[in-house]
C-alpha cells in the first residue's frame, strides 16, 4: 500500500480564498483523522471518522472549517474563507484497530 | 488539563546516554498508547506501541506503561545523534479517537 496520501503538500493562497485539502487513507482503514500542527500548539485533532461517519469535530475551530468523507477511500477538509492565522501543516491520518499512519502533510499558507 | 502532557524540552543527553521521555494522560479509560518521532519538517512516524502495564522493549527503545498512575515514558538506550527529533507521546481510547501531546524535543549530542 502507497499509504496515506494527500494533496496537495503545499498551498499558498490569499486571505478569503477557499481551500480545500484530501487525503486518501490506508485501504482498509476505518478511523480517518485530520490533524492541525503548529509551532505554538503543537498536534490539534480537527476531526475523525470511523467508518465515513464524523464522530467528533470538537476540535474544529470555527464554522469556516468543514470536513466530509463521502466514502472509505477519500476525505477533504475545506477552509472557507481562509485566514492567514490558518496557516499551519495539515496532516491526514487513518488507523485501523489502534496505530495511526500519517500522511506527507499539506502545509498551508495563507497571505 | 491537557489529555496527554509532555515536557517540551528541549532535552540534551550525550551521544551513548539513556535518553527518558515521560508522559501523563488523563483519561482513564484510554486503552492503547504510542510514541511517534517526528523529524523536522515531516510528519509523525510511529516507533512504539503499548497496550498493557509493564515494559516493551525494541531494539534500543523500551516502552513503560503504569495504567494507575496514567504514565506512560520512553527509553531510548545509546542514543544516537540520528535520534535527535520531537518525540510525540499519543494516546487512543473510545472509537479509536487518537490524542496527541504537545511533544518533546530531543538533542544528542555528538
Amino acid at each position: 500500500d502507497a499509504g496515506v496520501i494527500q494533496s496537495p503538500r503545499h498551498e499558498v493562497t490569499e486571505m478569503g480564498q477557499e481551500v480545500t485539502l484530501r487525503c486518501k487513507p490506508i485501504s482498509g482503514h476505518n478511523s480517518l483523522f485530520w490533524y492541525r500542527q503548529t509551532m505554538m500548539r503543537g498536534l490539534e485533532l480537527l476531526i475523525y471518522f470511523n467508518n465515513n461517519v464524523p464522530i467528533d469535530d470538537s476540535g474544529m475551530p470555527e464554522d469556516r472549517f468543514s470536513a466530509k468523507m463521502p466514502n472509505a477511500s477519500f476525505s477533504t477538509l475545506k477552509i472557507q474563507p481562509s485566514e492567514p492565522r490558518d496557516s499551519a501543516v495539515y496532516f491526514c491520518a487513518s488507523s485501523n484497530l489502534a496505530e495511526a499512519f500519517f500522511g506527507q502533510g499539506t502545509r498551508l499558507t495563507v497571505v | 488539563q491537557k489529555e496527554v502532557e509532555q515536557n517540551s524540552g528541549p532535552l540534551s543527553v550525550p551521544e551513548g546516554a539513556i535518553a527518558s521521555l515521560n508522559c501523563t494522560y488523563s483519561d482513564r479509560v484510554s486503552q492503547s498508547f504510542f510514541w511517534y518521532r517526528q523529524y523536522s519538517g515531516k510528519s509523525p512516524e510511529l516507533i512504539m506501541s503499548i497496550y498493557s502495564n509493564g515494559d516493551k522493549e525494541d531494539g534500543r527503545f523500551t516502552a513503560q506503561l503504569n495504567k494507575a498512575s496514567q504514565y506512560v515514558s520512553l527509553l531510548i538506550r545509546d542514543s544516537q545523534p540520528s535520534d535527535s527529533a520531537t518525540y510525540l507521546c499519543a494516546v487512543s481510547g473510545g472509537y479509536q479517537k487518537v490524542t496527541f501531546g504537545t511533544g518533546t524535543k530531543l538533542q544528542v549530542i555528538p
